[in-house]
């Protein structure tokens, strides 16, 4: 049981490149997130999935994009990059069965240039 | 507004001493409070939640809805508690989202 597999862990962009973060989980959980870790901030939630086919924009959803196909995966597309989005990035999913506690990723450490 | 506040941004203790990790939250709603760890070079995972009113690695926590409080304790710190711990609010209806504090990272010395 794998959980939540985040791939790449670490990435180096150049400002107006483009690339996609991989999450995939094996639990069969409804809901997913894509969350971004700066120092003293806490988490931000990016986007998130209550199921496949639909998304919803979180508190910092700009030069995002994410699409949830299936229920495993939910990918999240950086369009442009930007120094501002140099953070680390953890995707998560829960579900009621879980009483919503959530399964993080290992995250991936992203430097824009 | 939804808001997680945690007030420290490190706490330092002797191994031995007890520990009090501070959350208090801002929500219009009936508060559902997580604590999530994450240790060094470790994913995030869920620590305790407060409607199971469970003790995980000697660490409790209790909702104080007069003070709007989820504080972390543990009578007694071990150097493997070193590591960043934050307080999350889960928002009410069917989502699931979880608002976190900035996180507080506890340094055991030995």
């Amino acid at each position: 049981n794998a959980g939540v597999t985040q791939t790449p862990k670490f990435r180096i962009l150049k400002i107006g490149q483009s690339m996609t973060l991989q999450c995939t989980q094996d639990m069969n959980h409804n809901y997913m997130y894509w969350y971004r870790q700066d120092p003293g901030m806490g988490l931000k939630l990016i986007y998130y999935s209550v199921g496949a086919g639909i998304t919803d924009k979180g508190e910092v959803p700009n030069g995002y994009n994410v699409s949830r196909s299936t229920t495993e995966d939910f990918p999240l597309r950086l369009e442009l990059a930007a120094p501002s989005q140099t953070s680390v990035y953890f995707c998560a999913s829960t579900a009621p069965k879980a009483n919503y506690g959530y399964t993080f990723g290992s995250g991936t450490r992203l430097t824009v240039v | 507004a939804q808001r997680v506040t945690q007030p420290e941004k490190l706490l330092s203790v002797f191994k031995g001493a007890p520990v009090e990790l501070k959350c208090n939250y801002s929500y219009s709603g009936s508060p559902e409070l997580f604590w999530y760890v994450q240790y060094s070079r470790q994913r995030l995972q869920l620590l305790l939640r407060h409607i199971s009113r469970e003790s995980i690695k000697g660490f409790t926590a209790d909702l104080n809805k007069g003070e709007t409080s989820f504080h972390l304790k543990k009578p007694f710190a071990q150097e493997e508690d070193s590591a960043m711990y934050y307080c999350a609010l889960r928002i009410s209806g069917n989502t699931g989202k979880l608002i976190f504090g900035q996180g507080t990272t506890l340094q055991v010395k030995p």
